[in-house]
């Protein structure tokens, strides 16, 4: 069955520098690979997806990379604040149609000033 | 903005009751998701609806129901609380088809409801 493992240890990281999240999948091989933040308490919102036909994708200072032979997709958030400090979710679209997802089960990632 | 309302953020019940969440969209959105979310395991899918009263069961539908009779709303129901299903709940909807370039993978998700069973 498909399945999606992203680091269950927090990352915890200096505000200024780069964040990096892994989201690394089986069994599987998706049209679409998304990530989503959520904050405590609340409901994750969309960032980004990236199609598997695209290596890389950016927004402002996100940047994600998708690599299909690898089966791994790369999060990075650049000149990362305090306020950057979420649990980030990595989505993929599954089969069966409907345009379910399947979603990892995050990372938490704490930037310290 | 898309907007996805859930009807409690907190909720109590007594194990054996039957368990009413609401979920309300105002996008028009053709597919309506449920999930639950506990620690270390993410999102997991219960029931999804890709239309009014079309349902169908997602990866965990043991001890649940959903209920679709308007376009905008989807009902999750626990037929007889238990203990383990105390979770955060989490409603979402998408777009179907890709009209306007829009991303129908993306799902919009509701503040979630925190269901504790005794």
């Amino acid at each position: 069955s498909q399945k999606i493992e992203q680091n269950s240890e927090a990352l915890n990281i200096q505000e200024g520098k780069t964040a990096t999240l892994t989201c690394n999948y089986t069994n599987y091989s998706p049209a679409y690979l998304q990530w989503y933040r959520q904050d405590p308490g609340r409901g994750p919102v969309f960032l980004l997806l990236i199609r598997e036909n695209e290596k890389e994708k950016r927004k402002e200072r996100l940047k994600v990379t998708f690599d299909t032979t690898l089966k791994q997709s790369l999060f990075h958030i650049t000149a990362s604040q305090p306020a950057d400090s979420a649990t980030y979710l990595c989505a993929l679209d599954r089969t069966g149609g409907y345009n379910k997802l399947i979603f990892g089960a995050g990372t938490r990632l704490a930037v310290h000033p | 903005d898309v907007k996805v309302t859930q009807s409690s953020r907190y909720l109590v019940k007594r194990t054996g009751e039957k368990v009413f969440l609401e979920c309300v969209q105002d996008m028009d959105h053709e597919n309506m998701f449920w999930y639950r979310q506990d620690p270390g395991l993410g999102l997991r899918l219960i029931y999804f609806s890709y239309d009014v009263k079309m349902k169908e069961k997602g990866d965990i539908p043991e001890g649940y129901s959903v209920s679709r009779e308007k376009k905008e709303r989807f009902s999750l129901i626990l037929e007889s609380a238990s203990t383990n299903q105390t979770s955060m709940y989490l409603c979402a909807s998408s777009f179907v088809g890709l009209a306007g370039g829009r991303n129908p993978y993306e799902q919009y998700f509701g503040p979630g409801t925190r269901l504790t069973v005794t």
